[in-house]
């Protein structure tokens, strides 16, 4: 069965810096989406950048970015140019081809001070 | 506007009364899920369904059971059998098909059983 780990429970980070989530996920499966959702204190999730396995390049969303280690089953994301409004809960998630099924790690909590 | 609507925002129930969790979409989604989300864990998947008519258990069903019988609604209903039922619930929509593509939430339900 697939896992997603996310080793860091909370983050802070001070406004216009950079801060690195970590990610790691265990399959045997070769096809596979990765994703980092956002949810801020409202609750609703918010799909913030999408990797898919097959594809070497790293994903880039404006002042997001992933660093995607295939062979090391790792996925993080690189906030830059931290914002007030980044403040929320980060989750990895990791979507299999076969199942279709979406599996969450447990989050990690950032927080963006001025 | 396309979206992900679930209605109400705050549900509150009676312990031993069934209460049916509202999902309606208007992004022409094949498919669509129903996930709950405890404090301090990520999303856990209730149920699924790819097509109309059709649906499947996911990792945490018991207590719970949906139906699909349109392909804009996916109701949840949360019997009496479930034994913790207070939680946060997300219905989420995806393409679906033959792709596999990233998953869009609605704002959430949280439901309170005293």
């Amino acid at each position: 069965a697939q896992t997603v780990t996310q080793s860091q429970p909370e983050m802070s980070v001070q406004e216009a810096e950079t801060v690195t989530l970590s990610c790691t996920y265990d399959t045997s499966e070769n096809n596979y989406y990765l994703f980092w959702y956002k949810q801020p204190p409202s609750r609703q999730m918010i799909l913030v950048i999408r990797q898919e396995a097959y594809k070497q390049q790293n994903a880039t969303e404006n002042r997001f970015s992933v660093n995607f280690q295939k062979a090391a089953k790792s996925f993080s994301l690189k906030i830059s140019d931290s914002q007030l409004g980044d403040t929320a809960m980060y989750f990895c998630a990791f979507l299999s081809t076969d199942t279709d099924k979406l599996i969450f790690g447990t989050g990690t909590r950032l927080q963006v001070f001025p | 506007d396309g979206g992900i609507t679930q209605s109400p925002k705050y549900l509150f129930r009676k312990e031993g009364q069934n209460v049916t969790l509202s999902c309606e979409q208007n992004l022409n989604h094949d498919a669509m899920y129903w996930y709950r989300q405890d404090p301090g864990q990520g999303l856990r998947l209730i149920y699924y369904s790819q097509i109309v008519n059709d649906f499947q258990k996911g990792d945490i069903a018991e207590g719970y059971s949906v139906s699909r019988e349109k392909k804009e609604s996916f109701p949840l209903t949360v019997t009496s059998a479930q034994k913790n039922p207070t939680a946060f619930y997300l219905c989420a929509s995806s393409i679906g098909g033959a792709q596999t593509y990233e998953q869009y939430f609605g704002p959430g339900t949280r439901l309170t059983v005293t």
